[in-house]
């Protein structure tokens, strides 16, 4: 079984701070990870991926996130925001060999000017 | 097409009445899966389908929930008898490769909010 756990369902940061979503994760076997964003009235789109390999991941729009096998943690990351991040984020997980992908519950992302 | 399409995007409809949500994945694209988003929740899995074969639908929560991709490409879902709890986004995604590729990018379509009154 998998699950994921979002912390915070609400973050504001201020234009050109440290944008900083947290994920947890539980998996029975070795996790693939996701990062969705959800822009008003469009579908998820994806933000970046881990599956194997190197654990710092780099994704579009300048985000990257780093998985800690360690802390069971997929944390996302941008060093300044912009107004155009403001959106909701999802992390997600994988794994046995399916993709069928289990979704957390969101982060909404505000950015004050 | 460019991406995922889903009609009607929104859906209003009596407590019992039957509906149907449709979606148009990327052409070629082998494997698709429905979710729902219910309010402040993230997408829940609903079912999946190889091509034209329903492979796995242990999230469909009811036998009221019905879907079906007859030639591999346009799927629909079907909810009968529509209850207060069906209410909800309804979520379809397309992949290219079969989903025992785990890493397989799943793009999205807009989604259809079915709101049942």
């Amino acid at each position: 079984a998998q699950s994921v756990t979002q912390l915070g369902s609400h973050v504001s940061v201020s234009e050109g701070a440290l944008v900083l979503l947290r994920c947890n994760y539980s998996s029975s076997v070795p996790p693939y990870l996701f990062w969705y964003v959800q822009y008003p009235n469009q579908g998820h789109q994806l933000l970046l991926k881990y599956t194997t390999g190197a654990t710092l991941v780099k994704g579009i729009n300048g985000f990257e996130a780093e998985f800690k096998k360690s802390e069971t943690s997929f944390h996302l990351t941008k060093p300044s925001a912009h107004m155009s991040d403001a959106a909701e984020y999802f992390c997600a997980v994988s794994g046995g060999g399916y993709q069928k992908v289990t979704f957390g519950t969101g982060t909404k992302l505000q950015v004050i000017p | 097409g460019a991406g995922v399409s889903q009609s009607p995007r929104y859906k209003v409809a009596k407590r019992g009445q039957d509906v149907a949500l449709r979606c148009d994945p990327i052409s070629g694209h082998v494997s698709l899966f429905w979710y729902q988003q219910a309010l402040g929740q993230g997408p829940e899995f609903l079912t999946y389908f190889q091509n034209e074969a329903q492979l796995d639908k242990s999230g469909l929560p009811s036998d009221r929930f019905f879907a079906e991709r007859p030639e591999g490409s346009v799927s629909t879902l079907k909810i009968q008898r529509t209850q207060q709890e069906d209410s909800a986004v309804y979520l379809c995604a397309s992949s290219l490769s079969k989903a025992s590729a785990p890493t397989d990018t799943q793009y999205f379509g807009p989604g259809t909010r079915l709101t049942v009154l």
